[in-house]
């Protein structure tokens, strides 16, 4: 089992639309909670993160860890075709130096 | 800043042949990742440095590879020989311990190795 999970989608919706996207994790000792956005054939970029359980709003974006549940979401709300892009979440824990990577999940959003 | 540069950004190569990748990180940072990304495994780390020193290379597949970081500015992953599994895209990520503790990577925007 790997220790981060992630759906590979894709995932494809209209313009406009709320968009969810989820992670669920094994090692309980995880306490940073990342969200990284890929544009194809770039780098990885920092989109978000958050320390410990709880939600996290920035924009149209809002991150939510529920460490009971070993659950994190992404919400996009008022999606754009700009956010067209695999998002990937990552995982650390405190004071470690490496973050590990779900799968990362295609996202499409249609015009 | 130019961030994080990487080269080559692609480099196609045949089975056997010696690959060396580039990276050079944010000037100040004190921490440098190399990453291989796939479709099948998504993002691996294979080793990271701090001020320059080898820290944890557990991820390194193999013997064949090798990572080396001479100096604060400049850091080679190097694959020899190499297979058509190694095939990938390969990444190197920067960074500087933030006052939250947080783990926040830059990266570069990748080498694209095809191994035939």
């Amino acid at each position: 089992q790997k220790e981060v999970e992630q759906d590979p989608g894709p995932l494809s919706v209209p313009e406009g639309a709320i968009v969810s996207l989820n992670c669920t994790y094994s090692n309980s000792a995880f306490q940073y909670f990342m969200w990284y956005r890929q544009y194809s054939r770039k780098g990885p970029e920092l989109l978000m993160y958050t320390y410990s359980s709880g939600n996290k709003e920035d924009g149209r974006f809002t991150a939510q860890v529920d460490k009971s549940s070993k659950y994190i979401s992404l919400f996009i709300r008022d999606s754009q075709p700009s956010d067209s892009a695999t998002y990937l979440c990552a995982m650390s824990e405190t004071g470690a130096q490496k973050l590990v990577f779900g799968q990362g999940t295609r996202l499409t959003i249609n015009p | 800043d130019a961030g994080v540069i990487q080269s080559p950004r692609h480099e196609v190569t045949e089975m056997g042949q010696e690959v060396t990748l580039r990276c050079k990180p944010i000037s100040g940072h004190d921490y440098l990742f190399w990453y291989r990304q796939t479709m099948m495994r998504g993002l691996e780390l294979l080793i990271y440095f701090n001020n320059n020193v080898p820290i944890d290379d557990s991820g390194m597949p193999e013997d064949r590879f090798s990572a080396k970081m001479p100096n604060a500015s400049f850091s080679t992953l190097k694959i020899q020989p190499s297979e058509p599994r190694d095939s990938a895209v390969y990444f190197c990520a920067s960074r500087i311990f933030g006052r939250s503790g947080a783990n926040v990577l830059t990266f570069g925007a990748g080498s694209r190795l095809t191994v035939l």
